[in-house]
């Protein structure tokens, strides 16, 4: 069975702040796929970043970068001098490959809310 | 707006009532899937469709859930004699299998917030 750990239930920073989210996995395949999705006050999930199990490359848009280190089984979120737009809850999530070798269904952490303050 | 749409946004309902509601997809994605989100909690996978096909479906989906997605578009959820631990934000999310049929990365809609009283 697959499995997410996000320890951090919630964290706060004050803006222009460096964060790293933690996020832990668990799977038996070989191959599978890992991401991010941010879930504003509205409520709506937005995807952050896809990641492929072969492919360990760390990965940086703007102000956001994310650190996949298979040994660990661990897939790191980092927002670098954070905003309060970034204020939302965060969530990792895992999803095993098909036979076609695309992502299925997603497997989510519970999730850690980021507060951002002035 | 070419996103995922889902109808309605919110939904009281008391107990023993049914219920239905609708996922439109992004147009070219095939992959529909839907998902159950608790307070405090991530989604759970509910059930997805290929194209009009429901292949798979999780135990939390009990006999009084049932999904469709006639001619591949629109999914319909219904949920049959509600209870209150149906409440919950029912969130819809497609996406594409590759090439024209987009990415296989998962777009959510708003959800549709169930409340059963």
């Amino acid at each position: 069975a697959q499995k997410v750990t996000q320890a951090q239930t919630e964290i706060s920073v004050v803006e222009k702040e460096d964060v790293t989210l933690d996020c832990v996995y668990e799977t038996r395949d070989t191959t599978y796929y890992l991401f991010w999705y941010k879930q504003p006050p509205s409520g709506e999930l937005v995807f952050l970043i896809r990641r492929n199990s072969f492919d360990e490359q760390n990965e940086i848009s703007g102000r956001y970068s994310w650190n996949f280190q298979k040994s660990t089984s661990s897939f790191n979120f980092t927002i670098t001098a954070s905003q309060v737009v970034d204020s939302a809850v965060y969530f990792c999530a895992l999803s095993e490959a098909f036979n076609t070798g695309t992502a299925s269904k997603l497997t989510f952490g519970t999730g850690t809310r980021l507060q951002v303050t002035l | 707006d070419t996103g995922v749409s889902q109808d309605p946004r919110h939904k009281i309902t008391k107990r023993g009532q049914n219920v239905t509601f609708r996922c439109d997809p992004i147009s070219e994605h095939n992959r529909l899937y839907w998902y159950r989100q608790t307070l405090g909690q991530g989604p759970e996978f509910l059930t997805y469709f290929q194209n009009e096909a429901q292949l798979e479906k999780s135990r939390l989906l009990s006999d009084r859930f049932s999904a469709e997605r006639p001619k591949g578009s629109f999914s319909t959820l219904e949920i049959q004699r509600t209870e209150q631990g149906d409440s919950a934000m029912y969130l819809c999310a497609t996406s594409g299998t590759g090439g024209a049929n987009g990415l296989d990365e998962q777009y959510f809609g708003p959800g549709t917030r169930l409340t059963v009283t």
